[in-house]
């Protein structure tokens, strides 16, 4: 099946730094989302992107289908972002069973 | 966006009693739902692919009689711990899918139910 990579793997910083997190996928994809999940373990739907570029306030995320990867890019960064990002793909050929990375870690300390 | 609802968010029982937690999409119909598991500092582990009206699919290694799923509507899954024993902490979550109009097949999670069992 469809292998998602993601990295870093753990990430600490400080308030107000920018990030960018990184998605890898084995295959082609007709579905990515980017997740977030709080302390409390609440998932929250970040983005939906198979292809192109979106932005939400500062965060923003672009997904290069034909390189098979896709990039998350938190901007002024607060506490309130830490928690864990998760990638989940959908592969190509008619899949509806998401395939979810392993997630990147963040600490936003203040 | 759409919501989903889990209930119980926390429930702690005894060894051998069975839990039941219930998903529900509030304000979208979803024609299939899915039960994960979360282990500590772990991602997400598919358990079942709940489709309304037929039975759930279980991905490989999980026991389908004790973990029971049932979609009785399009907006309701519900699934039941049976004879639960302490290996079975965890959270649990669910997601239901919507499929929007140029907007592909979208999940969307539950808070989560942590299950601990004495």
């Amino acid at each position: 099946g469809i292998q998602v990579e993601q990295s870093p793997p753990d990430l600490i910083l400080q308030e107000g730094a920018n990030s960018t997190l990184r998605c890898n996928f084995s295959d082609s994809v007709n579905n990515l989302q980017w997740f977030h999940q709080n302390p409390w373990g609440q998932l929250i739907n970040l983005f939906y992107i198979p292809s192109g570029t979106k932005q939400n306030g500062r965060l923003s995320a672009t997904t290069v289908a034909t390189e098979r990867y896709s990039l998350l890019y938190i901007s002024s960064s607060q506490t309130t972002d830490s928690g864990v990002y998760f990638c989940a793909v959908l592969a190509s050929g008619g899949s509806y069973i998401p395939t979810f990375g392993r997630g990147t870690s963040l600490i936003v300390h203040p | 966006g759409a919501v989903v609802s889990q209930h119980p968010s926390r429930v702690i029982c005894k060894s051998g009693t069975s839990v039941k937690i219930e998903c529900r999409s509030l304000d979208f119909q979803a024609t299939t739902m899915f039960w994960y598991r979360q282990f500590p500092k772990k991602s997400l582990m598919l358990m079942a692919t709940s489709n309304e009206g037929s039975k759930a699919t279980y991905e490989q290694g999980v026991e389908k009689d004790k973990f029971l799923i049932n979609h009785a509507s399009l907006t309701l899954s519900t699934l039941t711990v049976t004879s639960a024993h302490p290996e079975d902490s965890s959270f649990y979550i669910c997601s239901a899918r919507e499929q929007l109009a140029g907007e592909g097949n979208t999940q969307y999670f539950g808070p989560g139910t942590r299950l601990t069992v004495l």
